[in-house]
């Protein structure tokens, strides 16, 4: 089975602060995904990858930035945070080949509050 | 561009009753559509997927959809509603991201099912 993990699933930070969101998956999958998700607004893209070193901006990039230095590991950074980054973030990978081709899999999300 | 719409962000049914949730896709290609559901604090699992074979797919926990291509449609359905079918379903489409050429998911709004015992 395909493994995305996100390395907190809860997070509390102040106002300010760097903020390191860290994704893995286990599938040698090319692609790899950052969304927030907020009530009513279902899932918006903020950035993906489509290889390692590179990134591409999706629909709402303002605030963050991402890192994939290596292909399993894709990093969402949020420079300074601010209270309306408040929010669930879900990482997701996907393949280019076989019969899975373009489904997304997706990491158990991190709950960040910023205070 | 592609997008889908989902008609209804709440759902309530009987346990037992028919479950029907909808989806409509707009899209300039053939569609590759998909459902997805989230269980409360959880991330999203695939139920099914559509990539133009057979028009009705069978998916995982008894869920199917039908593509229908003259409504422009990809609605979920479920014979009988489970207690352990309470959870947030997305419909989604794959698009093609002009900038990287490469392609996405674009999802819609969700619809949260209420399962009533």
């Amino acid at each position: 089975d395909v493994k995305v993990t996100q390395s907190s699933r809860y997070l509390v930070k102040r106002t300010g602060e760097k903020v390191f969101l860290e994704c893995v998956q286990d599938m040698d999958h090319e692609n790899m995904f950052w969304y927030r998700q907020d009530p009513g607004l279902g899932l918006r893209l903020i950035y993906f990858s489509y290889d390692v070193k590179m990134k591409e901006k999706g629909d709402i990039p303002e605030g963050y930035s991402v890192s994939r230095e290596k292909k399993e590991r894709f990093s969402l950074i949020l420079e300074s945070a601010s209270t309306n980054q408040t929010s669930m973030y879900l990482c997701a990978s996907s393949s280019n080949h076989g019969h899975s081709i373009d489904t997304q899999y997706f990491g158990p999300g991190t709950r960040l509050t910023v205070l | 561009a592609q997008s889908v719409t989902q008609l209804g962000s709440h759902v309530s049914v009987s346990e037992g009753a028919l479950v029907l949730l909808r989806c409509n896709y707009s899209s300039s290609v053939p569609p590759y559509l998909f459902w997805y559901v989230q269980y409360p604090n959880q991330g999203l699992q695939l139920l099914l997927k559509y990539t133009s074979a057979a028009t009705l797919v069978k998916g995982i926990n008894g869920f199917e959809a039908e593509f229908k291509k003259s409504e422009t449609s990809f609605h979920l359905t479920k014979p009988s509603a489970h207690m352990s079918d309470a959870a947030e379903y997305f419909c989604a489409v794959r698009t093609l991201y002009s900038g990287a050429g490469s392609y996405q998911l674009t999802f819609g709004k969700g619809t949260k099912l209420s399962v009533i015992p």
